[in-house]
């Protein structure tokens, strides 16, 4: 089967770094995905890696080790606006399964 | 630029009725898909088009079915709803069948009730 497992809840301060991880069992992998989902929201592109190393974006960075079966998502300089769910998902033979989502919650 | 598009945004259905929704997208994309997300949970995928003309089972096809009517609109059909089939449903487009690094764009969501 395929599965990707990733922290439920993460709280971090204002400013603060936070790295949320993923790990995943998938056949056919391409690539590992993360995307940002507000409360009632749609989610929204993040960031993709299908090589390992670190992809930076702004704020955002994703970390990608194959033969570790491993990611993650480094978010800098926390902002309120931060406070959202994060969901990594496996690029798999056309098409994305996700992970069952880490709910980030920014403090003042 | 509308992206990708829902209809329609809220709906509550009895158990057994049969409904269809719409999914559109604007970006000339090739592939579609139909995810459904439950409370507190990830996106579980339904259905896929990778390409205009063909369709392929998701994790949780059962009980769906879905027509690619042309590039742009991919719908996704309930026969008989079921309680089971309350959820908000996702469409997303994607540039190719891989993701690349272009990620997926969603529409904003339909937000089923079964009673």
């Amino acid at each position: 089967g395929q599965s990707l497992e990733q922290p439920s809840e993460v709280t971090a301060v204002e400013g603060a770094i936070v790295q949320i991880n993923c790990t995943y069992q998938t056949s056919g992998f391409y690539g590992l995905s993360w995307y940002q989902q507000h409360d009632g929201g749609a989610p929204t592109f993040l960031s993709y890696n299908a090589l390992d190393g670190l992809e930076e974006t702004g704020r955002f960075s994703s970390f990608l080790s194959r033969s570790d079966s491993y990611g993650y998502l480094l978010l800098q300089e926390l902002q309120m606006k931060d406070s959202a769910s994060y969901f990594c998902a496996s690029d798999s033979s056309y098409k994305l399964i996700f992970g069952s989502g880490t709910r980030l919650l920014v403090r003042p | 630029n509308a992206g990708v598009t829902q209809t329609p945004k809220f709906q509550v259905l009895k158990t057994g009725q049969s409904m269809t929704l719409q999914c559109a997208q604007d970006m000339n994309h090739n592939s579609m898909y139909w995810y459904r997300q439950d409370p507190g949970m990830g996106l579980r995928l339904i259905y896929y088009s990778a390409s205009e003309g063909t369709t392929d089972k998701g994790e949780v096809p059962n009980g769906y079915n879905v027509s690619r009517l042309n590039k742009r609109e991919f719908s996704l059909r309930l026969e008989s709803a079921a309680p089971s089939q309350t959820s908000v449903y996702f469409c997303a487009s994607s540039e190719e069948g891989r993701n690349s690094y272009y990620g997926y764009t969603f529409g904003s969501g339909t937000r089923l009730t079964v009673v």
